[in-house]
């Protein structure tokens, strides 16, 4: 089945720029989607098809994807960032979702 | 405005079944694939399939299959996860998420609030 790697933590200072990683073989090929979780709330989609992103959230947030990596940017990080991300594909040859294992953002 | 709201939290004991709802509201309930999602305590997210509230036709992830069903009724605008034989390592929060309208590479823009599920004798 198809592998989703994240890292398990990132940290930044407030003002800076976050870079999460979604690591997959060829997950350039394929759209990724990215959502946000704060502690004891539902998650929230924060970027679709690789860098859309709907409506509410701030254009702080971006998304790539090329190659083997996916990233979802955060620009002049707030505390209010502060939370885990997931990534999330269709992986065509199971016919199943994946997601990440998650990454927990810090900010100092 | 979408809104999923889901069942409160239940306590069961092994071998027991429980039945989690999710009812709709602001959208045609039938024209949006339903997903459920498993969170285990400090763990992640984990995909446990969907179902088709057109055909009724159900997705079952790996893992998911045997002791979990999905369900609907198109009158309460409701999804439905049943879980059976319950297990220890059933405990998690399970979460309602409704896709875009868009294909199977489709994002869920739409989420349950969660319905915690505490498997303990």
């Amino acid at each position: 089945s198809y592998v989703l790697t994240q890292p398990p933590s990132v940290s930044v200072a407030p003002g800076k720029t976050a870079r999460i990683t979604c690591g997959g073989n060829n997950i350039g090929k394929k759209s990724v989607h990215w959502y946000q979780q704060k502690p004891g709330q539902a998650p929230v989609l924060v970027i679709y098809y690789d860098s859309d992103r709907p409506s509410g959230i701030p254009e702080r947030l971006s998304g790539s994807n090329s190659g083997d990596t996916a990233t979802l940017t955060i620009s002049r990080v707030e505390a209010g960032d502060e939370a885990d991300y997931y990534c999330q594909v269709w992986d065509s040859s199971s016919e199943h979702r994946v997601f990440g294992g998650g990454t927990k953002l810090t900010v100092l | 405005q979408v809104q999923l709201v889901q069942s409160g939290s239940e306590l069961k004991k092994p071998g027991a079944s429980v039945k989690v709802s999710c009812k709709a509201s602001g959208y045609t309930f039938t024209s949006f694939i339903m997903n459920w999602v498993r969170q285990a305590p400090g763990q992640g997210l984990e995909w446990m399939g969907w179902i088709n509230t057109n055909t009724g036709n159900p997705t079952y992830a790996q893992g998911f299959t045997g002791r979990f069903v999905f369900s609907f009724d198109t009158s309460v605008s409701t999804a439905y996860l049943q879980i059976s034989s319950l297990k220890a390592e059933d405990t998690a929060v399970y979460y309602c998420a409704r896709d875009g309208y868009c294909g199977a590479d489709c994002y869920s823009d739409y989420w349950g609030q969660g319905t915690l599920v505490t498997v303990s004798s």
